[in-house]
Parts: C-alpha cells; structure tokens; sequence
C-alpha cells in the first residue's frame, strides 16, 4: 500500500511569509504527528492529530499550527516565516495515538531566505 | 519534559565487524521504546517497538533488549555491512502521553 507522502517536498520562503504543508497518510491510518528536524537537534515534536482533533503539542511557538481533515490528511502552517524555521519537517502516521510504531514520509525541505 | 539520551553520537565501524550502541531514558513510569533507522535522502523506518523490561527483538542481523528497570536498551548490529549506514534512533512517549520523545541519534557509518 502506499506510504506516507509529503509535499512540497522542497520550498525557499522568505521571511515574514508563511508557508503550508500537506501530508497524506497510509490509508486507514487515523493519526497524523508533525516533527522538525534541524541541524544539531533531534526529531522535535510538533504536534498529533487524531480525528481531526489535536492530541498533543509541542513547545513551538502559536505561528506553528495544525490541522486534519476528514480523510485523514493533515496541513501545518507556519506563518511569519523566520530564519529559523528553516528544517525539515516530517510527518508520520500510524493507526491511532499510542498504538505502535510511526510511519514517516520523506519530509519537507523549508529554507527560509 | 523526557531526557532520552543516546551514546555514542557517532561511530565508524569496518565492514563485517559488530558494533552496539545505547538508549538512556529515565526509568520511572515506562511506557513504551521505539528504535528508528534513517538512511541518508530516506525517511525514518521503524525497527522495533519494545514495552516489556527483558524483551529482545531481532530483525535480521539487527537486535536490541531493554533493561526498562535501570533505564537503557541496547541496540547490537551483527557483521555490519554498508547498508547499515545510517542515523539509529530510539523513542519514548512520556508515561501517560502519547507524542513520541527522540534522542538525537547514533550516526553509524560503516568503512568498506
């Protein structure tokens, strides 16, 4: 079956803008969780949604956030773009919260000029 | 907030050599213990998910145990080959909480 898939796969931003991302999870996975990962840090956890409602969230900022649809696919955005929010950005489903391993996809590259 | 810590950082291993690494995690109110490989230009792909303290997983030359009362797990590679290069990670959720805390990774390269 098919995997877990991201898009953009690549984007450059500039500051101050914002930007969405959409992932696609493995179907009949109901739980979608957000992750960035920047140069030096681990995998940081952004948020969970699970019936297009957040389950958990991150220490991040309000400009990130999040949300699920019907069907499962999920979209972050971030809005007022810093140079920090360069990273890439996973998304990984799974069956439901705390059911188990994560699938993830092959992320968003986001470079933020 | 969860410390999960992993040791080493890096490690440079010849082929056909085994090699192990580390997961440290607090040992009060476990849950759950996840071990993730990511390969370069790949997406993080699950190893194993371990929840019981003595278990032990195997998955090809791959294993790990988890000693979940002193807080680590251990993550052995047998006769490593260069598709074994790559980022190994492990995984807790918080006790009662669902999100997954990472460490920052063992990046396992290994010399032909």
């Amino acid at each position: 079956k098919a995997g877990v898939t991201q898009t953009p796969r690549y984007l450059i931003k500039t500051r101050g803008q914002q930007v969405t991302l959409s992932c696609s999870p493995i179907s009949g996975h109901r739980s979608v969780s957000w992750y960035q990962q920047t140069p030096g840090q681990g995998l940081q956890f952004l948020f969970e949604y699970f019936s297009e409602t957040q389950r958990n969230k991150g220490n991040f900022p309000g400009r990130f956030s999040g949300r699920q649809f019907s069907n499962s696919r999920s979209e972050m955005n971030v809005s007022t773009l810093e140079l920090g929010d360069s990273a890439l950005y996973l998304c990984a489903s799974r069956l439901a919260p705390g059911t188990g391993e994560l699938f993830f996809g092959e992320g968003s590259r986001l470079t933020v000029l | 907030i969860l410390n999960v810590e992993q040791s080493p950082q890096s490690l440079h291993v010849q082929e056909g050599d085994s090699t192990n690494f580390t997961c440290s995690f607090p040992s009060s109110n476990f849950y759950a213990l996840h071990w993730y490989r990511w390969e370069t230009a790949k997406s993080p792909e699950a190893l194993f998910v371990m929840t019981l303290n003595g278990d032990e997983k195997k998955k090809g030359r791959i294993s790990a145990t988890l000693n979940t009362k002193e807080g680590y797990s251990y993550l052995y590679i047998k006769g490593s080959q260069p598709e074994d290069s790559a980022t190994y990670l492990c995984a807790l959720p918080p006790f009662g909480n669902e999100k997954l805390t990472f460490g920052t990774g063992t990046r396992l390269t290994i010399i032909p």
